[in-house]
């Protein structure tokens, strides 16, 4: 199993662009997460999907969207891309109350 | 604010000797905390989780102690090695219907001197 993947590993976008991070699970776990990680922070949590068909906000929803494509795929979206969003993404999936598993992270620089 | 933070955002050990990473929390609904493990460039391992009916629980080198009258969570290594070298982080959650959310602490570096 290859467990979490996300696409792309490396991305530099100008202000104001748009992208989409992908990510996919070969788990067969029904929740998915996506979460942004700062310099000396821990995770915040960006939006997440209990089940295959819904969505929710986490602590940091502004500027993001998400998709929760099919029970294996949840991408996330930057509409149009802001300094402030320069970060390190990470996607999660797990069976409901269970721990996380971590995808190997996407660094987005804005510029 | 925060609900999950930690007392030591660094420590340095001696291989060989034990390591203590300790971990505050606030809320006192939630009832499940994971210990992860995040080397540099990598996303967060887990390495043991403990749900709030117990007080201690071991895995291979690690143990994790929970005191819930303190809110406290602690993660022990057992002989650290360098291979332990990373950023470990606490987080907790609530657990019942609706809850997924787990919240983060800032995390500790711990760096292993050979």
């Amino acid at each position: 199993n290859a467990g979490v993947t996300q696409t792309p590993k490396f991305q530099v976008l100008k202000t104001g662009q748009s992208m989409t991070l992908q990510c996919a699970q070969d788990m067969n776990h029904n929740s998915m997460y996506w979460y942004r990680q700062d310099p000396g922070m821990g995770l915040r949590l960006i939006y997440y999907s209990a089940s295959e068909g819904t969505t929710d906000k986490g602590e940091v929803p502004n500027g993001y969207n998400v998709s929760r494509l099919n029970k294996r795929e949840f991408s996330l979206r930057l509409e149009s891309a802001a300094p402030s969003q320069t970060s390190v993404y990470f996607c999660a999936s797990n069976l409901a109350y269970n721990e996380q598993f971590f995808g190997p992270g996407t660094r987005l620089t804005v510029l | 604010g925060e609900s999950v933070g930690l007392h030591l955002p660094t420590l340095s050990v001696q291989e060989g000797d034990n390591s203590i990473i300790n971990c505050a929390y606030s809320n006192s609904a939630s009832d499940y905390f994971i210990w992860y493990k995040q080397e540099s460039g990598k996303g967060p391992q887990f390495i043991i989780d403990i749900r709030s009916n117990m007080d201690k629980r071991q895995g291979q080198r690690v143990t994790v102690l929970l005191n819930k009258t303190v809110k406290h969570l602690s993660l022990q290594i057992a002989a650290t090695q360098p291979g332990d070298s990373a950023v470990y982080f606490c987080a907790e959650n609530i657990s019942g219907a609706g809850s997924y959310q787990l919240t983060f602490g800032k995390g500790t570096k711990l760096s292993v001197i050979p």
